[in-house]
């Protein structure tokens, strides 16, 4: 039972375009929302988060958007780079420490 | 400045050996996750531990077993692996609930089971 969803295995932008990476989730119980970004033979590393009390925030060129809802949250990074070439996951939790990951959406920017 | 720090990173075991994979965190944090990614799965939960001393099962639990043995140290064992746990396997940290909600990861551990 996939309770977040990443429904693109793959993106591929021009750079200095947007990229917009998409979200979906089932559970009405997530309150806190995380995208995490992931190189090769690395671990994933936080990039940005999100309370369900909010419906956007942003750090520099990363902002993400929730949509209670539609149950939906997006990654939108403009603009975007070469060095944002990775695969992105979306997380959702809920009182703590059971975080689900969607399964991933590999991103390529084009110079 | 080691984060979160994983051994071994790469292993080959035969179906019914078994085996620890070691995890130690440097940052003080209260709680301790292990991942497995696959394929197209993304990132599931193994078990967790929300302090010295708890663990808690998380979505995949079946054939693992985990020790909290301290407040920086999480291992996670595989009694009788099998070809099913062919795996990377990662290791993470948060400094909730005393802080936020965020996973500091470890680089993974590569396993194979033939």
């Amino acid at each position: 039972d996939q309770q977040v969803k990443q429904n693109s295995p793959s993106l591929s932008v021009q750079e200095g375009r947007i990229s917009i990476l998409n979200c979906d989730y089932t559970n009405s119980m997530f309150d806190y929302f995380l995208w995490y970004k992931k190189y090769p033979a690395e671990g994933p590393t936080f990039l940005i988060s999100i309370s369900s009390i909010k419906d956007k925030n942003e750090d520099g060129r990363f902002t993400v958007f929730l949509n209670k809802s539609a149950k939906h949250l997006s990654l939108h990074i403009v603009p975007s780079q070469p060095g944002d070439s990775a695969v992105y996951f979306c997380a959702a939790s809920w009182g703590g420490n059971d975080m689900r990951f969607g399964a991933g959406t590999r991103l390529t920017v084009k110079p | 400045n080691a984060g979160v720090t994983q051994t071994p990173k790469f292993q080959v075991l035969k179906t019914g050996q078994s085996m620890t994979l070691q995890c130690a965190q440097d940052m003080n944090h209260n709680s301790m996750y292990w991942y497995r990614q696959d394929p197209g799965m993304g990132l599931r939960l193994i078990y967790y531990s929300a302090s010295e001393g708890t663990t808690d099962k998380g979505e995949v639990p079946n054939g693992y077993n985990v020790s909290r043995l301290n407040k920086r140290e999480f291992s996670l064992r595989l009694e009788s692996a099998a070809p099913s746990q062919t795996s990377v396997y990662f290791c993470a940290s948060s400094a909730f609930p005393t802080g936020a909600n965020v996973l500091t990861f470890g680089a993974g551990s590569r396993l194979t089971v033939l």
